[in-house]
Parts: structure tokens; sequence; C-alpha cells
């Protein structure tokens, strides 16, 4: 059982394209959470969701759009791609207790073309 | 703001070497501290963590310890294995609990061991 699942986990697009990556977790945790890995591996958040409502928006531009439908599932959006969106993007998920830590999805990787 | 930083990289050891890997943080309050692991095309996977000052945190023979006085949780490794080539992060969680909790990552530092 995959704890918390990312699909797909390749993703190459032309830019302008809209593409949208889908993420689950079965651990009951109430926050979920997209990650952006770029190409030095440097992670930085993007959205974080608790029981279906935005909680974090890190000045990530507005062609990003996460939905998330119920607790268990967040999913990303993104109109009009462009090269610098390539990167890898991790789903996460996490109890309300900060020293329980995340457990993360195997990434998706997106590449602009 | 809260920060992590990490020793620049990348490393490359001869197995059974001893590894240390540093990592110092910025903070208000008493945040949680944790090293997270990347294997090549996987996700990251909690390695240790440790919630309050003094506290060990180890794994497969990995250790850091929770110092507040130096703000820093290093990452060390007695005798390193071919199996522990990786990316290392360091990350802290904020010091209240709830929603608006983030991790927070250095900027990992990739170890190669050779044979």
């Amino acid at each position: 059982d995959t704890a918390v699942s990312q699909t797909p986990k390749y993703l190459v697009t032309q830019m302008g394209n809209d593409k949208s990556i889908k993420c689950e977790q079965n651990l009951g945790h109430d926050t979920m959470y997209w990650y952006k890995q770029d190409s030095k591996k440097f992670l930085k958040i993007m959205f974080s969701y608790n029981n279906k409502e935005l909680i974090i928006n890190e000045t990530v531009p507005n062609r990003f759009s996460p939905k998330s439908p119920d607790k268990a599932h967040l999913n990303l959006h993104i109109n009009s791609l462009e090269l610098g969106d390539s990167a890898v993007y991790f789903c996460a998920s996490s109890q309300d207790r900060r020293e329980w830590g995340y457990t993360f999805g195997s990434g998706t990787r997106l590449t602009v073309v | 703001g809260n920060s992590v930083t990490q020793m620049e990289g990348p490393v490359t050891l001869s197995e059974e070497a001893f590894l240390t890997i540093n990592c110092t943080y910025t903070a208000t309050g008493y945040p949680s501290l944790f090293w997270y692991v990347q294997y090549p095309g996987e996700g990251l996977q909690l390695l240790l963590k440790a919630t309050k000052a003094d506290d060990k945190g180890s794994n497969k023979g990995f250790e850091a310890t929770y110092r507040k006085e130096t703000t820093s949780f290093h990452l060390e490794k007695g005798s390193v294995q071919v199996s522990d080539s990786a990316v290392y992060f360091c990350a802290l969680s904020e010091t209240w609990a709830g929603a608006n909790s983030k991790l927070t990552f250095g900027k990992g530092i990739t170890l190669s061991v050779r044979p």
C-alpha cells in the first residue's frame, strides 16, 4: 500500500499547455502539501491544504491552482506551462503535529519543452 | 523567518569512512528538527528527527543531536556504505502545531560513497 501516491511519475509537455498532477494519501492525515524541487535539488513549499481548506499559498503564480476534493486528495493544475515550470513536484501529507514530520510521494518530474 | 543552512556539497567518501554533514538553523521558539534522505529517482524519506533540545535522533546508523546553544543538528555516521549514496536534507518544523505549520528545508547535500 503506497501511503502517498502521485500520478503521473513523468510528464513531458509543450509550452502553453495545461496539465494536472494528482495526489492521494491513505494515511488519514489532515494536511497535504505541494513542494517544488528545482534542478539544484532545492525544495520550496507551494501550497498546503487542511481538510480541503487552503492554508498556505507561497507566492506561486496564478497559473498554478491546487484543488482538494476531500482531505485524502490534493491535485495540482497548471495552466499555460512555461519552461521555468520544469521541475520535480512532490506531494506530502502530515498530521497536525509539528514533530511528526511529513510523508512524501515519489514525485512527478515535469519537463516543459 | 525560519531558515536552514547546510554545508556546501557534494561530498565524496570511501566506504567505511566517517560522515559528518553540518546543519544549522534559525527559528523562533523551539522547532522540531529533521533529516530527510532522497535516494536517486525517489521521493524524500524521513531519516531521523528530534523534537527538543539535547534529543538525539538515530536511524540506520545515522545520528544527530539537537543543540539549542549552537542552533545545530549535524548528521553523523561512523561508517558509510555505498548504499548511503543519496541527497540529504536538513529541515525544521515551526514551533507551533497546527495546520499552518510547514517544513523548511536546507538546500540538500549530495553524498557519494565509493567502494
